[in-house]
C-alpha cells in the first residue's frame, strides 16, 4: 500500500460528460502529480500541484483542469468527455516540490480506470 | 496494470536467471532517473533511483546502470523471481528546469518457470 488514495477505482461515463477524480496524497507530502496511462501513449505527466499551487504543466487538454485543497487532496476534473479519454488516471504524491528540492520519488495510488462508452 | 494492453517490448527471462532491462531517454539535460515497477492492477512501484552523478547504483537484488554518453539506462534484476513478473518503466528529470517525470513506453518482463 503506497498510502496514496484514489476514488473512485472505476468510472464509467458517457460521452460528453464531465467527472472529478479524487486523489488523496500520502501523510505529509506536499506535491500531487496526475498521469493518464492510456493503451497506446504509456504514463503520460498532466499536472503537478505543491502545497495547493501548481508547479508544472505537462500534456494536458483544456477540457481537463485539476486543483489542491488546502488540506493537500487533490481533484481532476475532465469535461466534455470523449472516447479517447478512456484511460487510467494515476495519482502521484511526493514529499518534495519535485526533483529540484530533493528525490522525485513519487508514490502512485491505485489508479481510477475511467471509460467513456 | 491496465499497461497489459500495451504493445510492449517483452523479455523472458527463466526463474534464477538475471535479467537486464534497457531504457534509452532522450534529454540531455536529464540529471535524475528511476525505475518503476507496475504489477497488474496497481500503480507504478518505485524500485531504484540514480542521479547524473552516478554511473552506477546498487539496491537490493537490484542495479542501476547510468551511460550519460549515450543516453541509456539499465536495471538488472538478479536472480529474477517469478514476483519480479511485471512492466518496469525508466522515468527521467531535468531538475534544473522541472520537476516532473516523463517515463518511457515500458518493458514487460515474464519470468518462466
Amino acid at each position: 500500500d503506497s498510502g496514496v488514495t484514489q476514488t473512485p477505482k472505476h468510472l464509467i461515463t458517457a460521452t460528453g460528460q464531465r467527472v472529478t477524480l479524487r486523489c488523496s496524497p500520502r501523510s505529509g507530502d506536499l506535491s500531487v502529480y496526475w498521469y493518464q496511462q492510456s493503451l497506446d501513449q504509456g504514463l503520460q505527466f498532466l499536472i503537478q500541484y505543491y502545497n495547493g499551487e501548481e508547479r508544472a504543466k505537462g500534456n494536458i487538454l483544456e477540457r481537463f483542469s485539476a486543483q489542491q485543497f488546502p488540506d493537500l487532496h487533490s481533484e481532476l476534473n475532465l469535461s466534455s468527455l470523449e472516447l479517447g479519454d478512456s484511460a487510467l488516471y494515476f495519482c502521484a504524491s511526493s514529499a518534495s516540490g519535485g526533483a529540484a528540492m530533493g528525490s522525485t520519488e513519487a508514490f502512485f495510488g491505485q489508479g481510477t480506470r475511467l471509460t467513456v462508452v | 496494470g491496465e499497461s497489459v494492453g500495451l504493445h510492449l517490448p517483452t523479455l523472458s527471462v527463466q526463474e534464477g536467471d538475471n535479467s537486464i532491462i534497457n531504457c534509452a531517454y532522450s534529454n540531455s539535460a536529464s540529471d535524475y532517473f528511476i525505475w518503476y515497477k507496475q504489477e497488474s492492477g496497481k500503480g507504478p512501484q518505485f524500485i531504484i533511483d540514480i542521479r547524473s552523478n552516478m554511473d552506477k547504483r546498487q539496491g537490493q537484488r537490484v542495479t542501476v546502470l547510468l551511460n550519460k554518453t549515450v543516453k541509456h539506462l539499465s536495471l538488472q534484476i538478479a536472480a529474477t523471481q517469478p514476483g519480479d513478473s511485471a512492466v518496469y518503466f525508466c522515468a527521467e528529470a531535468d531538475t534544473g528546469t522541472a520537476s516532473k517525470l516523463t517515463f518511457g513506453t515500458g518493458t514487460r518482463l515474464q519470468v518462466t518457470l
